[in-house]
């Protein structure tokens, strides 16, 4: 199981584009990587999956480099309900162990 | 996309009690879960919720502690045995339609222990 490093917490202000990497050094052939979104009194959301190069959708942007050891989940213009923990996961897809959440990134918006 | 009710929202207990928890899918699901979070911690897995036969825990947590109930696709209960003031947490239910496909999360249920 692939670990998976992030940094504790980030700030920004509205309107900035955000990007929070995440490094896993020891991902294997078979592992996707997921992001999730919690907000305070709630249960996480998923946000973004990918393996390789780019994936968009209209939340954010995922961007993995050909070596895959690191993602980057980018937030175009955030605004203050952007304001979240954010958990980047790996894992293999077909071996049921895409469920360990890391320590996630403590994004702060401000105004 | 599924929609998770979870039961109680929080609860207020004294020590040596247990409490069950309810998660309610309004689908049926392969895979649910259910998972501990600590104040201002990460998520931690307690166990993989299994039908129709005995829960699978992760390493740390067990039966006697946490009973986990599936009875069917759509339900299941984990119960906080003997509660002491550490069992303090969030817990929350969660699901997934096949292996490894993203997971969706109930609005947890806030425990305080006295």
């Amino acid at each position: 199981l692939a670990k998976t490093t992030q940094p504790i917490s980030m700030d920004s202000y509205e309107g900035q584009e955000v990007n929070i990497t995440c490094s896993h050094n020891n991902i294997a052939t078979n592992d996707y990587i997921t992001w999730y979104q919690q907000f305070p009194s709630q249960g996480p959301r998923f946000i973004i999956q990918g393996y390789k190069t780019k994936v968009t959708n209209e939340v954010a942007s995922l961007f993995i480099p050909a070596d895959r050891k690191s993602s980057t989940l980018s937030l175009p213009r955030v605004s203050l309900s952007d304001t979240a923990v954010y958990y980047c996961l790996v894992g293999d897809n077909n071996a049921g162990n895409m469920l360990t959440f890391g320590g996630g990134t403590r994004l702060m918006v401000k105004p | 996309s599924a929609v998770i009710s979870q039961k109680p929202s929080r609860d207020i207990c004294q020590r040596g009690t247990s409490l069950t928890i309810q998660c309610q899918v309004d689908s049926q699901v392969t895979m649910m879960f259910w998972y501990r979070q600590q104040p201002g911690q990460s998520l931690t897995l307690i166990a993989t919720a299994n039908q129709g036969s005995e829960a699978t825990y992760e390493s740390g947590f067990v039966i006697d502690k946490f009973p986990i109930s599936r009875p069917n696709l759509t339900f299941s209960t984990l119960t906080v045995s003997n509660m002491s003031p550490e069992d303090s947490s969030i817990y929350l239910c969660s699901v997934g339609r096949a292996p490894n496909e993203k997971l969706f999360f109930g609005s947890g249920t806030q425990l305080s222990v006295l």
